[in-house]
């Protein structure tokens, strides 16, 4: 999927429960992002990391959290504090000067 | 924080007429302005980006002005086609010091028949 791909394409979640979204990047792009995307809305970020071993906070990272460990991954981890997961996740990558390549997405839902 | 703010919401427009999609900043310092397309379950894609230190860019059907004084850009779509309807994200950044980018809330534009 363009050099970056997200894993799994679909998940469901019990009440409780946490769970981890996969994005892995080939693209050699330093950046890394996750926003939450809900039906009709734009764009919210979560969580960025624009150096390994290094991440931010966006304007919605409660109940997230992330690791830096590699350049090609930067996974996403929805917690049981998260009340509200039912969501479109997208993972993006950049290098220091352009713009966003995105994956796939993942679908995640409460069941 | 940059505030991107985005309009219209929906835009209905004949196959073959122009649509246009306005968005306005916050942060003067803002200096790059990507437009990405999203089709129904897909991911976001770039069509065109624009830089503060030029006032307008072109690609084919697509065009994007900036008016920095204002703090306002805009999307220009000509001839549209029933494969332009989609959601439209303008987003705005601070570059080099920030590689994030502040989207506004989309537009969905629909091209009738």
């Amino acid at each position: 999927d363009g050099g970056i791909t997200q894993s799994p394409k679909y998940l469901f979640r019990k009440e409780g429960q946490n769970v981890t979204l996969s994005c892995e990047q080939n693209l050699n792009h330093d950046a890394m992002y996750w926003y939450r995307q809900d039906p009709g809305q734009g764009l919210r970020l979560i969580y960025y990391s624009q150096i390994v071993n290094d991440f931010q906070k966006g304007d919605i990272a409660e109940g997230y959290s992330v690791s830096r460990e590699k350049k090609e991954s930067f996974p996403l981890t929805v917690t049981s504090a998260q009340k509200n997961p039912t969501a479109f996740y997208l993972c993006a990558s950049s290098p220091p000067d352009f713009s966003h390549t995105f994956g796939s997405g993942t679908r995640l839902t409460v069941v | 924080g940059e505030n991107v703010e985005q309009h219209p919401s929906t835009l209905s427009v004949q196959e073959g007429d122009s649509a246009v999609i306005k968005c306005t900043y916050s942060d003067s310092a803002s200096n790059y302005f990507p437009w990405y397309k999203q089709e129904l379950g897909k991911r976001p894609q770039l069509i065109i980006d624009i830089r503060s230190n030029v006032g307008e860019k072109k690609d084919q059907r697509i065009a994007v002005t900036l008016n920095k004084t204002a703090k306002h850009f805009s999307l220009h779509i000509t001839e549209t086609q029933p494969e332009d309807s989609a959601v439209y994200f303008c987003a705005a950044s601070i570059r080099p010091r920030d590689y994030k980018l502040s989207f506004g809330a989309g537009t969905t534009v629909t091209v009738r028949a």
